[in-house]
């Protein structure tokens, strides 16, 4: 059994570019969430997507939008990208309202 | 808002020996669930423990048990017989109930060494 997969593994841009970075969540699971790692820090809750909405979001910009497509697979893009915005982005999956939320090795973006 | 603070940077520990890490949180909330998160090297994020707010027994896990302190807002990690494979960033989340989805409110982390 599959767990959470995210592409790509690393990522560089340069200021201004957009980026997507993508998810499939566990086998069985319909939710997917995203978050945001700085170096140093603890994950920052993004957004998570429930039956292909957006169910709850987190103080982060507009230029940070997201998929679910119908297989329950995600995306996360992220548009003028900012330095600031270099950070290892976690996906992570469950099921609805379920407690435990398994979590996928994250995509390392660098933005030059 | 929810906040989570992990006042321990770093914590170090003798193998096989003990070692608490702590964390304290902000609710106005009675219902929630508190988890511990390990982050080894590899990056992948394990669920280590989880609390719900509602129960007063401490959760425990092998190894892994908590005390958890509910007005003081408190839930500490103790991890018993260290291993080498127990070191790692260890986050602190706080899972709010009165919203609609299960988003995660982490604390900055504590990095664990493990010394042979």
């Amino acid at each position: 059994d599959a767990g959470v997969t995210q592409s790509p593994t690393h990522l560089i841009k340069t200021r201004g570019q957009q980026v997507t970075l993508r998810c499939s969540p566990k086998s069985g699971h319909d939710t997917v969430s995203w978050y945001q790692q700085a170096l140093g820090q603890g994950p920052q809750f993004i957004f998570q997507y429930y039956e292909e909405e957006e169910r709850q979001r987190g103080n982060f910009p507009d230029r940070f939008s997201g998929h679910q497509f119908p297989n329950y697979s995600s995306e996360l893009n992220v548009n003028a990208l900012l330095l600031g915005d270099s950070a290892l982005y976690l996906c992570a999956s469950s099921l609805q309202y379920d407690n435990e939320q398994f979590f996928g090795p994250g995509t390392r973006l660098t933005v030059l | 808002a929810q906040t989570v603070t992990q006042s321990q940077p770093e914590m170090s520990v003798q193998e096989a020996e003990t070692v608490t890490l702590s964390c304290t949180y902000d609710t106005s909330e009675s219902d929630y669930y508190l988890f511990w998160y390990k982050q080894p090297p590899s990056r992948q994020m394990i669920l280590v423990i989880r609390q719900e707010a509602y129960k007063q027994q401490n959760a425990t896990e092998n190894r892994f048990s908590v005390n958890f302190q509910k007005a003081a807002k408190s839930f500490s990690l103790k991890i018993s017989d260290s291993q080498l494979g127990d070191a790692a960033m260890y986050f602190c989340a706080y899972r709010p109930l009165m919203e609609y989805g299960n988003k995660l409110v982490f604390g900055a982390g504590t990095i664990l060494r493990v010394k042979s």
